[in-house]
């Protein structure tokens, strides 16, 4: 079965400041890997994905992800960060179905971002 | 388009009671999700559904049951709801890509329940 572990339960940075998420993932085959973001009392927003190709794939925000296959990670980042980005956020690996008819989402437990002005 | 909407917003029950969520999406997906949210836990998988008339059990399908029968609607129903249930709910929906790979998961808004 697939796992996700996000590191760190929380990280506060500056405003400005440079931010990497922590991702490993556990899974047999080639992973479907997600960022997702939630913002207090919101739902889910994706942030960006990776079903495969170009190992550093960029997404919504200014925020960008490496997949690095031998090191079983999909770190999130973002050069500098905004106040407005402080939420928690999400990895999860999406099995690849093969002959179960569903892909089953994991999810990671989030980390929760403080941006300080 | 509306994408994902789930109603109602916020829901406070006493034990025993019992209750439905809907899930209503507008993107023609085939999958449709049901998830539980707890601090500290993540998203955890309740029930699914791969069509319309269909329904599958996820990581924590006790206490809940679903219901499928159009394709644009997902209803999770709580029979004799207890403390333990008490948390976000989530829906989601999903394309099925090549084959029967599911891809990208989008999420409603949530429905917070308290039961007391």
């Amino acid at each position: 079965a697939q796992s996700v572990t996000q590191p760190d339960i929380h990280i506060t940075v500056s405003e400005g400041a440079s931010l990497e998420l922590r991702c490993n993932y556990s899974y047999g085959a080639t992973p479907y890997l997600f960022w997702y973001v939630q913002s207090p009392g919101q739902g889910l927003q994706l942030l960006l994905k990776y079903f495969s190709g170009d190992t550093l794939v960029q997404g919504i925000k200014g925020f960008e992800a490496e997949f690095k296959r031998s090191q079983s990670s999909f770190n999130l980042r973002k050069p500098s960060v905004h106040w407005s980005d402080a939420a928690e956020y999400f990895c999860a690996v999406l099995a690849n179905a093969g002959g179960t008819s569903y892909g089953k989402l994991t999810f990671g437990q989030g980390t929760i971002l403080t941006v300080h002005p | 388009n509306a994408g994902v909407t789930q109603t109602p917003k916020f829901r406070v029950l006493k034990t025993g009671q019992s209750m439905t969520l809907l899930c209503a999406q507008d993107m023609n997906h085939e999958y449709m999700y049901w998830y539980r949210q707890d601090p500290g836990m993540g998203l955890r998988l309740i029930h699914y559904s791969v069509g319309e008339g269909t329904t599958a059990k996820g990581e924590v399908p006790d206490g809940y049951n679903v219901s499928r029968l159009k394709k644009q609607n997902f209803l999770l129903g709580l029979e004799s709801a207890a403390p333990s249930q008490t948390s976000v709910y989530f829906c989601a929906s999903s394309y099925r890509a090549g084959g029967q790979r599911a891809d990208t998961q989008y999420f409603g808004p949530g429905t917070r329940l308290t039961v007391l």
